[in-house]
């Protein structure tokens, strides 16, 4: 299993530009979640999703978009990029274990807007 | 205020070291409580949950869960320099759509 991937790993955007990030989960998990970590704010929810063709919004969506067509894909988009975008962006996903839902990250793509 | 502080850190401790990050919370719904470890440049991995009060024990690491307090804590005996890392606190209610509220984390360093 190769758990969550992100891709891409890294990326530079000029102020405007646009780009999708795409997570992956081959878990078969219902939840997924975008973060941004900053330093010293730590992990801060963009938007998640319940299951698939479903989507809400976190604690900073602005900004932002989501699609989760399939179940096994999240997408984050920044149509209008600004540098209040730099940032570290992580995607998760959870399942009900039975006692817990336990969050597994993927790797993060590291996003610099200039 | 943040429903959830963390001590905020850095911690450097020399190799050995017993090592205790904290956490305070303010939501009486939280019932699951884990502990990330983050290394640099990486993702954060699960490591240690509990559910209500009490101990929990995996190899050299304890996690504690007073909610009479509503403060959590991570202890980590004969710290080794592997276990140099950010820590993260979380926590979750049952009926949450597994979303976690997380601490601002710990950088902690154990030093040869």
């Amino acid at each position: 299993n190769a758990g969550v991937t992100q891709t891409p790993k890294f990326r530079v955007l000029k102020t405007g530009q646009s780009m999708t990030l795409l997570c992956a989960q081959d878990m078969n998990h219902e939840y997924m979640y975008w973060y941004r970590q900053d330093p010293g704010m730590g992990l801060r929810l963009i938007h998640y999703s319940v299951g698939e063709g479903t989507t809400a919004k976190g604690e900073v969506p602005d900004g932002y978009n989501v699609s989760r067509l399939k179940k096994q894909n999240f997408l984050l988009g920044l149509e209008s990029a600004a540098p209040s975008q730099t940032s570290v962006y992580f995607c998760a996903s959870s399942g009900w274990t039975g006692t817990t839902d336990t969050q597994y990250f993927g790797p993060g793509t590291r996003l610099t807007v200039l | 205020q943040k429903e959830v502080e963390q001590d905020p850190g850095p911690l450097s401790v020399p190799e050995g070291a017993i090592v205790s990050l904290n956490c305070t919370y303010s939501n009486s719904a939280f019932q699951y409580f884990m502990w990330y470890r983050q290394y640099s440049r990486k993702g954060p991995e699960l490591l240690m949950y509990t559910y209500s009060s009490g101990n929990k024990e995996d190899g050299r690491f304890t996690a504690q869960v007073d909610k009479s307090s509503k403060y959590i804590s991570l202890f980590i005996r004969d710290s080794q320099p592997s276990d140099s890392a950010t820590y993260l606190c979380a926590m979750s209610g049952r009926t949450n759509a597994g979303k976690s509220t997380f601490g601002d984390g710990t950088t902690l360093t154990v030093k040869p």
